[in-house]
């Protein structure tokens, strides 16, 4: 399949432990946020967003927590599987101002057995 | 319910040439977003479609143009192909004014030498 990301910064975790991912953002002025995960051979999936009126936002096993004041986005995905492995990106933003996303550089997550 | 198809899935140019991508997108969407993601790297957006029309671009030269079909689905052209614009091109619907709800493609490697 595709290979994507072959020179990503890696965060490896053992199965079952919590993982948390970073990203920091560049447009102060960005009000929505989305984390994406990505397998090899596909398209971007959704996981989670987050709009700045917010600080944090949970769902299924996975947690978004956003700093303004550091630009700074954050991804926990608790108890680790081995089908979290991939590359996840995290994308900014400005409402009303179309469907412009700024992708992150994005983070390969493995997952050790 | 058929998510969003692209064609072909691996294309291989020579410098020069040009290429035509085709998306089709998930059934009920109208928008369609084009995006460039190089190896290692998050997608960078192109440019978006709406009712036929180009609605916002990202930062990308006259070269790349696109077309929206009143079926929705969409087509991205490159002129004058670059070895720079080798890349895995992906696709993107969502529903006007659901900017967050974007669903993504597989993706087209194309492979210019």
């Amino acid at each position: 399949g595709e290979s994507v990301g072959l020179h990503l910064p890696t965060l490896s975790v053992q199965e079952g432990d919590n993982s948390i991912i970073n990203c920091a953002y560049s447009n102060s002025a960005s009000d929505y946020f989305i984390w994406y995960k990505q397998e090899s051979g596909k398209g971007p999936q959704f996981i989670i967003d987050i709009r700045s009126n917010m600080d944090k936002r949970q769902g299924q096993r996975v947690t978004v927590l956003l700093n303004k004041t550091v630009k700074h986005l954050s991804l926990q995905i608790a108890a680790t599987q081995p089908g979290d492995s991939a590359v996840y990106f995290c994308a900014e933003n400005r409402e009303n101002y179309g469907q412009n996303f700024v992708f992150g550089p994005g983070t390969r997550l493995s997952v050790l057995p | 319910d058929a998510g969003v198809t692209q064609s072909p899935t691996h294309l291989i140019k020579t410098r020069g040439q040009q290429v035509t991508l085709r998306c089709s997108p998930k059934s009920g969407h109208d928008t369609v977003s084009w995006y460039q993601q190089a190896l290692g790297q998050g997608p960078q957006f192109i440019f978006q479609y709406y009712e036929e029309e180009e609605r916002q671009r990202g930062n990308f030269p006259d070269r790349f143009s696109g077309h929206q079909f009143p079926n929705y689905s969409s087509e991205l052209n490159v002129n004058a192909l670059l070895l720079g614009d080798s890349a895995l091109y992906l696709c993107a619907s969502s529903r006007t004014g659901l900017a967050g709800e974007q669903y993504f493609g597989p993706g087209t490697r194309l492979t210019v030498t």
